[in-house]
């Protein structure tokens, strides 16, 4: 599988938007990018996947650049409960292998 | 809530004993994954079953088995317990291997003395 890189840490303001970078320069044709979530002493939640198109749901939306090299999570009006460590994967069609990295902890400050 | 169940949520064990961990996954998901998470790191993928099969294997010792049972749960057994297999094992359950979400449970955390 395909790696990603992503900041260690970043904060961002309570009620503002949170953009969160990505880079998986490695990722192959048939490798879709996750990204996932773990609040303090739970198990991971999904956000949200894409293959080539954007893609926006109830809780984030993702862009992923014209050449897949890199993506971005977007939370559209960050509240204190989104502080967790958020992990950008690359996973393969058909394996529910997930490499997930240390992930980039966000802080939601008041 | 994903109605990803894991029990117990805690135990404590002395080097050398055996452990059996156990996941009720979701109505309905075939396919069960097991991951272990060290403390300050991301979870690391232990194996998937796939219709009871395994069909997957990160890279874990064999001393860390598993079994998925006709009504999906699952079971992930871990023998001869190093103290480094203290961690949070969490388990994962999705309708299908194609993309799409994994649900995953709260976790039990291990410690072994």
């Amino acid at each position: 599988d395909a790696k990603t890189t992503q900041p260690p840490s970043m904060d961002c303001a309570e009620g503002r938007a949170a953009n969160l970078p990505c880079n998986h320069s490695t990722i192959s044709g048939n490798e879709y990018v996750y990204w996932y979530r773990q609040i303090h002493s739970q198990g991971p939640q999904y956000i949200i996947h894409g293959l080539k198109n954007n893609e926006t749901n109830e809780m984030a939306s993702l862009i992923i650049t014209e050449d897949r090299k890199s993506s971005t999570l977007i939370l559209p009006h960050a509240t204190l409960r989104d502080t967790a460590v958020y992990y950008c994967i690359v996973r393969v069609d058909g394996n529910n292998r997930l490499a997930f990295g240390k992930g980039n902890q966000v802080v939601v400050i008041p | 809530e994903t109605g990803v169940t894991q029990s117990p949520t805690h135990l404590i064990k002395t080097r050398g004993q055996q452990v059996t961990l156990r996941c009720s996954s979701q109505s309905g998901h075939n396919t069960v994954s097991w991951y272990q998470q060290a403390l300050g790191q991301g979870p690391q993928f232990i194996f998937q079953y796939y219709r009871e099969e395994e069909n997957g294997r990160g890279n874990f010792p064999p001393r860390f088995s598993g079994l998925q049972f006709p009504n999906y749960s699952s079971e992930l057994n871990v023998n001869a317990l190093e103290l480094d297999d203290s961690a949070l094992y969490l388990c994962a359950s999705s309708l299908q291997q194609g993309p799409g979400e994994l649900f995953f449970g709260e976790g039990s955390r291990l410690t072994v003395l």
